[in-house]
């Protein structure tokens, strides 16, 4: 099965900096790659999200960019602020988009911890 | 939108007892996906459940757990005889798309502790 490791598991930056977290994946038949913002004992949340045939995406200060090939991705985030501080969870599965062969789960990365210090 | 609801929040059983966790989709929302997240741990997919149906159930343990999505009501995650590894958080995911996990929104998750 598929899996997905993420680095770093601790994050710490000054407010304003940049925070750039990467994951790798195993299974080259995985097609879409989402990340997740949680807080603490909060629900995961939705942040950016990319498929494998696009190979950056951006949303105001955050980012994420994939190299299909090295099987990685990577979630940027610019001008970091005190309410950035979370968890932030990468994941990847193999969609379904026809009758075809695919998955049902998201196989989570086991998260980092970003500290922004204001 | 009331969102993706889950209850309880926290749940403390007894080793040997029962819980029940219930999960109430988004409405408009036909598939739940089931997820359980150990501390300092990603979440690990359990099971993914239509209205009467389950679809993929590959991440479910073979025995005291079982989940169910009626026709009427919310989807239920039961586990019997818990034991103390049965605590974690767990989290209910819906979907209006069937076999793809965009627009996945998840609820607040339910803690449980087994003493």
């Amino acid at each position: 099965g598929e899996n997905v490791e993420q680095h770093p598991s601790t994050l710490s930056v000054q407010e304003g900096d940049s925070a750039v977290i990467k994951c790798t994946y195993s299974d080259s038949a995985s097609n879409y790659f989402p990340w997740y913002k949680q807080e603490l004992g909060k629900r995961p949340q939705l942040i950016i999200d990319i498929r494998s045939n696009v190979g950056e995406k951006k949303d105001q200060r955050i980012a994420v960019t994939l190299n299909k090939t090295a099987k990685h991705f990577s979630l940027h985030i610019t001008e970091t602020q005190p309410e950035d501080s979370a968890v932030y969870f990468c994941a990847a599965s193999k969609d379904r988009f026809d009758s075809g062969a695919g998955s049902y789960q998201l196989t989570f990365g086991k998260g980092t911890k970003l500290s922004v210090i204001p | 939108n009331a969102g993706v609801m889950q209850n309880p929040r926290h749940l403390v059983r007894r080793r040997g007892q029962e819980a029940r966790l219930r999960c109430s989709p988004m409405k408009g929302h036909s598939h739940v996906y089931w997820y359980r997240q150990l501390p300092e741990e990603g979440l690990k997919f359990m099971v993914y459940l239509q209205k009467e149906n389950i679809i993929d159930e590959s991440g479910m343990p073979k025995e005291r757990f079982s989940a169910e999505f009626p026709k009427e009501g919310p989807s239920i995650l039961r586990i019997q005889q818990v034991v103390r590894g049965d605590s974690a958080a767990y989290f209910c995911a819906s979907s209006p798309l069937a076999g793809r996990n965009e627009k996945l929104f998840f609820g607040s998750g339910t803690q449980l502790s087994v003493l």
